[in-house]
């Protein structure tokens, strides 16, 4: 299957500073990609869906100052968490797609976020 | 809006035998996909097989097979001859065919295989 990259896998950060992720497919385009939450032994979250070039769809509840997303190109979008707070340490995981709702969705290894 | 819903928080299987994952969905689409993801330890998701709404034949992949009832609303996951590699978090998914975005998640049911 397609291959969905994310750096870095493990960051620890003050509270206050901004943290970025990145989120790569590495050997297909994607078309769209999503962010999501997972809080220990909980689902998956969605948190916002992003299309190349274009403003991101936030979810209900997410703060879009919060939680910036940018889909620059076909093959990265990235997340900053901007002033982290303890509550925001999670783990964060980005998935793509290459088309349309018919194509498989593939996800990257996630990345855990500790905010001390 | 879609819901998913998983009623096993936690399943158990002896090495060797063949265990039914259950996954319920609300929706008032006709069209769309429905998958399961696996989770392993290292938390990356696998995609461990899907389904199209239209397909009345159930999806087969190797050792795992789904039994979907679309008048049921129900898409449940067997797994044959269970390995202890198959231990793990299933999560049952729901995919709109006509809304990229909304893809929902059931809470998930943790399989632990007993060797």
């Amino acid at each position: 299957g397609a291959v969905v990259s994310q750096h870095p896998s493990r960051v620890i950060c003050k509270s206050g500073t901004s943290v970025k992720i990145e989120c790569r497919s590495l050997d297909f385009q994607a078309t769209t990609m999503f962010w999501y939450r997972q809080f220990p032994k909980k689902s998956l979250m969605l948190m916002a869906t992003s299309n190349e070039g274009s403003k991101a769809t936030y979810e209900q509840g997410v703060e879009k100052d919060k939680f910036l997303i940018n889909h620059a190109s076909l093959t990265l979008s990235t997340l900053t968490v901007t002033s982290a707070h303890p509550e925001d340490s999670s783990f964060y995981i980005c998935s793509a797609i290459a088309g349309g709702p018919e194509e498989t969705q593939y996800f990257g290894p996630g990345t855990r976020l500790l905010v001390l | 809006a879609q819901t998913v819903t998983q009623s096993q928080p936690e399943m158990s299987v002896q090495e060797a035998e063949t265990v039914t994952l259950s996954c319920t969905y609300d929706t008032s689409e006709s069209d769309y996909y429905l998958f399961w993801y696996k989770q392993p330890p290292s938390r990356q998701m696998i995609l461990v097989i899907r389904q199209e709404a239209y397909k009345q034949q159930n999806a087969t992949e190797n050792r795992f097979s789904v039994n979907f009832q679309k008048a049921a609303k129900s898409f449940s996951l067997k797994i044959s001859d269970s390995q202890l590699g198959d231990a793990a978090m299933y999560f049952c998914a729901y995919r709109s065919s006509y809304n990229n975005n909304d893809m929902r998640f059931g809470a998930g049911t943790r399989l632990t295989v007993k060797p």
